[in-house]
Formats: C-alpha cells, sequence, structure tokens
C-alpha cells in the first residue's frame, strides 16, 4: 500500500529535550514537505526538500531541522524544542508533477511542556 | 500574493443532502492545481479530489465535486447524498509549481462539516 509513515503519533516532551519525528514514504517520491498545523494558522510549511540531499526551508523554519540522505525518508529534527513547538506535525510526498497533491502521513500531536 | 480564502467555519448539512463548501483562490500563476482534503477527528489529511488549471471539465470523484470556475477563482466542493461519516473538518488548498518551495500547498482556513442524522 502505498503511504506515507510518520512517528510517534502522539509526544509529550519537556522543553529542551532534542527529539525526531521521523517520517517514511514507499512511493520513490522526489518531493518531500513538513507542515504545522495550529488553530486559527492552519498548515504551513516548515521545510522541503526536492531529493535526496536538497532541503531548503519553508515558511516557519525557526526551530527545525531536516535531513534528506535518504530518498524515502525525511526525518523533522527539533534541537531544543520550545512550548511554541507545540502542533500537529504532518509529513507529506509527492512526485514532481503538479496534477498530484501531497500524500499526508497520519500525524504527530507533539506537546512540549 | 498566493492565498486561499474559505469563509465559512461552520455548516450543517442534513444527511442525504447535497452541500456546498466554498473556495476561493488568488495566484498570478497560469498552471496551478486545486485539491480538497478531509481531515475528520482523529486528524489525518485525506485527499479527496483535484483539479488543474487548464482542466476545462469539473473534476468528479465518487460523491465529489469540484465546480471549478476560473474566471472568478473559485473552487466550491459539492458533496453529495452526505452521509454521517463526511462530518470532518474540509480544507481548500492549491499548488502552483515546483518552482515555489517544492511546489508546496497552500491551505485555506477550513471549513467544519457537521451532518446531521
Amino acid at each position: 500500500e502505498a503511504q506515507v509513515t510518520q512517528n510517534p503519533r502522539y509526544l509529550i516532551t519537556v522543553t529542551g529535550k532534542k527529539l525526531t519525528v521521523t517520517c517514511s514514504q514507499n512511493m520513490n517520491h522526489e518531493y518531500m514537505s513538513w507542515y504545522r498545523q495550529d488553530p486559527g494558522l492552519g498548515l504551513r510549511q516548515i521545510y522541503y526538500s526536492m531529493n535526496v540531499e536538497v532541503t531548503d526551508k519553508g515558511d516557519v523554519p525557526e526551530g527545525y531541522k531536516v535531513s534528506r540522505k535518504e530518498k524515502r525518508n525525511f526525518p523533522l529534527i527539533l534541537e531544543s524544542p520550545s512550548p511554541n513547538q507545540t502542533s500537529l506535525y504532518f509529513c507529506a510526498s509527492s512526485s514532481g508533477l503538479l496534477a498530484y497533491g501531497y500524500t499526508f502521513g497520519s500525524g504527530t500531536r507533539l506537546t512540549v511542556v | 500574493a498566493q492565498k486561499i480564502t474559505q469563509t465559512q467555519p461552520g455548516m450543517f448539512v442534513q444527511e442525504k443532502e447535497a452541500v456546498t463548501l466554498d473556495c476561493t483562490y488568488d495566484t498570478s500563476d497560469q498552471s496551478y492545481g486545486l485539491f480538497w482534503y478531509k481531515q475528520p477527528s482523529s486528524g489525518e489529511m485525506i485527499f479527496l479530489i483535484y483539479q488543474g488549471s487548464y482542466d476545462e471539465q469539473n473534476a468528479t470523484e465518487g460523491r465529489y465535486s469540484l465546480n471549478f470556475q476560473k474566471a472568478r477563482k473559485s473552487a466550491n466542493l459539492v458533496i453529495s447524498a452526505s452521509q454521517l461519516g463526511d462530518s470532518a473538518m474540509y480544507f481548500c488548498a492549491m499548488r502552483e509549481g515546483i518552482n515555489n518551495q517544492g511546489g508546496k500547498l497552500i491551505f485555506g482556513q477550513g471549513t467544519e462539516l457537521s451532518v446531521k442524522p
């Protein structure tokens, strides 16, 4: 089954404790993105990648890092999480064709206390 | 600037009736794609339907259809024969091109649909 797998689904952590949210897709997609969803602010792009070793900032990159060492994986790293990073996070992947939207992972609900 | 506007924060519909969710967009690109996603209370984002800017016919996918009016820059979602399982948040989104931040999706604020039995 074609899918984007995100882990964990839920995470509660403390301020400053480094964490990684994993994302893997099995569709051989070149394009991958991370979004965060906040009430009243909608979904905003954090980082994106257009292929292996090619990553760039989205609209809200502060406090996040990503890497793309393999085509299928695109982890999101929070080096020193803060409470304002409490959010619902989505990983998504897409082929390069405009006709394709993004396939989303199931989401990670992160709470930083 | 690229923008998606959904003016209905919440909508109610009776089961088995049709409902239209509004979406207008703003872009200066000639080539773009319009999408609708469903987000149930469990949180995942589910792709519903796609319309390309050059498509002359309105898209349809089962009970979902997209009323695309290019001159008005509107892309309304029509759900026919509503079911209780249609209760969810619905997002309209636009994708312009790969050169725009890897072809990112720009989302509207969403419309919460509640289907009454």
